[in-house]
């Protein structure tokens, strides 16, 4: 079945450093693959997303590239702000017998220090 | 923002009473699901619905129920709490119009004692 993996965190930043969260999926079809973002006590929002191969999401200096070769979607930023710190979510969606369905990874805990 | 409300955001009960849970939608999106969020295991599917009266388990659907039965509500029911339903609830929504693209209510926090 389909799935997603991604990074342990936590991870911790100084302010300016490089980002990367990787990730990686398995998946039966052609997934639309996307990046969430979580701040504390919200919910889930949209980050970027990619639908297809070759694909670059990007969004508030993130970018991540849709990797069918290596089936991944690394998340980066040039330089992190603390107003980053956040948890990141991977995921994957594809279709079903009933439907469109969506696969999380376990996400990654982001600390950025100034 | 899409138009997500949950009811109610934070809730305390007794293991073994009934709880029921809102989503309410002003988009008329298709699709609607309900997760958990636990330390861990990240966002579990519990159930979700592909149209009015149309509902299908998702990963962890054991002990709950969902239903229904207008386009705008999807409702969650743990039919006897446990401990082990301590979770923050969160549900989404999407449709063809929205690129399948997933949009979260704020989460329900429920505390079964």
């Amino acid at each position: 079945g389909d799935s997603v993996t991604q990074m342990e965190g936590p991870v911790t930043l100084s302010e300016e450093a490089f980002l990367t969260i990787n990730c990686t999926y398995t998946a039966t079809g052609y997934p639309s693959l996307f990046w969430y973002v979580q701040y504390p006590g919200e919910g889930l929002q949209l980050l970027l997303k990619a639908t297809k191969a070759d694909d670059k999401g990007s969004n508030k200096g993130f970018e991540a590239t849709y990797r069918k070769e290596t089936t991944s979607f690394h998340l980066e930023k040039g330089s992190v702000q603390v107003s980053d710190s956040a948890v990141y979510f991977c995921a994957l969606s594809d279709w079903g017998n009933t439907g469109n369905q969506f696969y999380f990874g376990t996400g990654t805990s982001l600390t950025v220090i100034p | 923002d899409a138009g997500i409300t949950q009811s109610p955001r934070h809730k305390v009960t007794e293991t073994g009473t009934p709880v029921t849970l809102r989503c309410h939608q002003t988009e008329n999106h298709r699709y609607m699901y309900w997760y958990r969020q636990d330390p861990g295991h990240g966002l579990r599917l519990i159930h979700y619905s592909y149209g009015v009266k149309d509902t299908d388990k998702g990963e962890v659907s054991d002990g709950y129920s969902v239903s229904r039965s207008k386009t705008e509500d999807f409702l969650l029911t743990l039919e006897s709490a446990t401990s082990s339903q301590t979770s923050v609830y969160f549900c989404a929504i999407s449709s063809y119009e929205s690129s399948y693209e997933q949009y979260f209510g704020p989460g329900t926090r429920l505390t079964v004692t």
